[in-house]
């Protein structure tokens, strides 16, 4: 198996709630992302760390905060989510930087009601 | 920022056709990546591409990185019903440090008719 996995796989919250989502890696790899999934947009890239507590912004990180407290977990927060925030949500690991593969878990549903 | 233009954006082919989609940039890249996504997952990587003018093969899947480093396109030969899916290019910078993220494109909807 991949070694990825994400946690929910859907979920549906109010508007203004906290939420947070879960990547869970068994790999020991250092990089790891969340990117968001729309209908017209592909993906794009909210946040990535690139080692424990060191994390970076990337193209729509406006709302969302990230945290690498271990090397296998790596949280997406929403402090109070909004339904411009409804999504899928991917998370992936940089799992050989000879290819720049990158491996993806199957995905968080979220929609903010 | 840089931005990938992935084409088509979808495609309706009879399952046994040849198909072809590609990206193009303003910027140049070092690394060409295509990945697949089928439904409720996440997207697989198809092949990765690392030099210009490389042409690399996957089965019935080509593709290549332009000479210029500023695109790429894949082939899929006599296609077949699970070829179905999303197809994303990505690439990665010349600055890459091993921080700098990939940057993927919009996607290509492939739809392959029976």
């Amino acid at each position: 198996d991949a070694g990825i996995t994400q946690s929910p796989r859907h979920k549906v919250t109010e508007t203004g709630t906290p939420v947070t989502l879960r990547c869970h890696q068994t790999e020991n790899h250092r990089y790891m992302y969340w990117y968001r999934q729309d209908p017209g947009h592909g993906l794009r890239l909210i946040h990535y760390s690139y080692g424990v507590k060191d994390t970076d912004k990337g193209e729509v990180s406006d709302g969302y905060s990230v945290s690498r407290s271990k090397t296998e977990d790596f949280l997406l927060t929403l402090e109070s989510a909004t339904s411009s925030q409804t999504s899928v949500y991917f998370c992936a690991m940089l799992q050989d930087r000879t290819n720049y593969g990158y491996t993806f878990g199957s995905g968080t549903r979220l929609t903010v009601v | 920022g840089q931005q990938l233009n992935q084409s088509p954006q979808s495609m309706f082919i009879q399952e046994g056709e040849d198909v072809s989609m590609n990206c193009t940039s303003s910027s140049i890249f070092n690394t060409w990546l295509w990945y697949k996504q089928e439904p409720g997952e996440g997207p697989v990587l198809l092949i990765a591409l690392y030099k210009a003018g490389e042409l690399t093969s996957n089965g019935r899947l080509t593709a290549q990185f332009g000479i210029t480093r500023k695109d790429s396109f894949l082939n899929i030969s006599a296609s077949i019903p699970s070829d179905v899916g999303i197809y994303f290019c990505a690439a990665m910078a010349p600055r890459n440090s091993g921080n700098t993220p990939l940057v993927f494109g919009k996607g290509t909807r492939l739809s392959v008719i029976a």
